[in-house]
Formats: C-alpha cells, sequence, structure tokens
C-alpha cells in the first residue's frame, strides 16, 4: 500500500491559465473522489468514479472544471480559465467502493493551486 | 437533504482533559458516518467509523457512538494527550464533511 499520491503538491498560475492535476489512487481501490478544501472548511465534494465511470458531476463548481480516469487507474482535474476563487487545496481520495458507501476514505495530501 | 454540523473550533485542552467534539447530521436512512483526523502537515485519515445505528466507533482511546434519535455522532477521549493536537472532521459517507474542530492541546 503506498496511498494515494498527487502531483503537483503546489501550482501557481495566472488567471485565465488552464491547471491539471494527477492523482494515483491506491492500485487495488476501485473509487476514486476529489475534493476542494478552502481554509477553515471541510473537503468539498467535487466528482467521484468508480473504475472508468464517472457516476457523480454535478457538484463540479462550474463548466469550466472537469475530470477523467481513462483507465480506471490514475485521475486527472482540469481546471480552465482558472480565477482568483479557485486558489484552495484540491483533495484526491480512494476506496473500495460499495453500494453502502460504508467505506473510508484513503486521502492523498493534496494539490494547493494559488491564482494570481 | 444530507448534511453535517460540527462543533466550532478551536479548542484548547489541558493534557489528561476530556475531549467532546459535537457532530450532528441530516440524512434519510441510516448512512455510514465517519470520524477523520488531520494532524499537521499531514492529510486525512481516518480515525474511527460506525455503519449502523448504536454502532460505537473506537480507535486510539476515541470513541463515537451512531445515536440515531439525536442524529448525533459525537467524538469523546476520556484523556487528551499532546500527541492528539490536530483538526477533526466529520463526515456523512464519502460526500459531506463538517467544517472541521482544530483541537490543541497543551502540556
Amino acid at each position: 500500500d503506498t496511498g494515494v499520491s498527487q502531483d503537483p503538491r503546489h501550482k501557481i498560475t495566472k488567471r485565465g491559465q488552464n491547471v491539471t492535476f494527477r492523482c494515483d489512487p491506491i492500485s487495488e481501490h476501485n473509487r476514486l473522489y476529489w475534493y476542494r478544501q478552502t481554509l477553515g472548511q471541510g473537503p468539498e465534494f467535487l466528482t467521484y468514479f468508480q473504475n472508468e465511470a464517472q457516476l457523480e458531476k454535478s457538484r463540479l463548481l462550474s463548466d469550466r472544471f472537469s475530470a477523467e480516469r481513462p483507465k480506471g487507474s490514475f485521475s486527472t482535474l482540469e481546471i480552465q480559465r482558472t480565477e482568483q476563487g479557485d486558489s484552495a487545496m484540491y483533495l484526491c481520495a480512494s476506496s473500495l467502493g460499495t453500494s453502502a458507501h460504508n467505506s473510508p476514505l484513503h486521502f492523498g495530501n493534496g494539490t494547493r493551486l494559488t491564482v494570481t | 437533504g444530507n448534511s453535517v454540523t460540527q462543533m466550532e473550533g478551536p479548542v484548547t485542552l489541558s493534557e489528561e482533559a476530556f475531549l467532546t467534539i459535537n457532530c450532528t447530521y441530516t440524512a434519510t436512512g441510516y448512512p455510514s458516518l465517519f470520524w477523520y483526523v488531520q494532524y499537521p502537515g499531514e492529510g486525512l485519515q481516518l480515525l474511527l467509523k460506525a455503519t449502523k445505528a448504536d454502532d460505537k466507533g473506537s480507535n486510539k482511546g476515541f470513541e463515537a457512538t451512531y445515536r440515531k434519535e439525536t442524529t448525533s455522532f459525537h467524538l469523546e477521549k476520556g484523556s487528551v494527550q499532546v500527541s492528539d493536537s490536530a483538526v477533526y472532521f466529520c463526515a456523512l459517507i464519502q460526500f459531506y464533511f463538517g467544517t472541521g474542530t482544530s483541537l490543541t492541546v497543551i502540556p
């Protein structure tokens, strides 16, 4: 179990640029989740995958946000035309998913995005 | 809809004091409840969980009981240590997190 890894750890970008973050889950985990966390708040759910299928994306913050998990392994989260309000920590987590949603999440250390 | 309300912090306690962090939820049915902890400089990690009403989750001296009557899942520890200083998050299934409670334990 090498844990969930996220890359990069930090990203500084100028307003209007596109950014892409990568998440590598624990290898045997079938579910992968993305969250946004701002200072003093808990993780805010964005989207999740079961294998390569994106099962929920209505909570993505706007149509500038998109996520993929093309082969059911790693995932990417892209933000197009970044805005200063996108500055936050973006967290990835994985789990062995069940229909009851009772499996614990394993989190990565996050990607901190700063939009200038 | 589903939601979690968590006691706001920060909380500062002396070592060996009793800890309670309140968490209440709104949900349909009896979904699983979790407490996650984030130590300084680290990612969130599972502390304990309960998957049905009246279950008690426990780990590292922490306990929480899933109470459907009061829709609560309060976190307790009888005697905190300096090493328990962290931020604690209550969560309803994988989708709803509380705002987090920062705990500082002083020697």
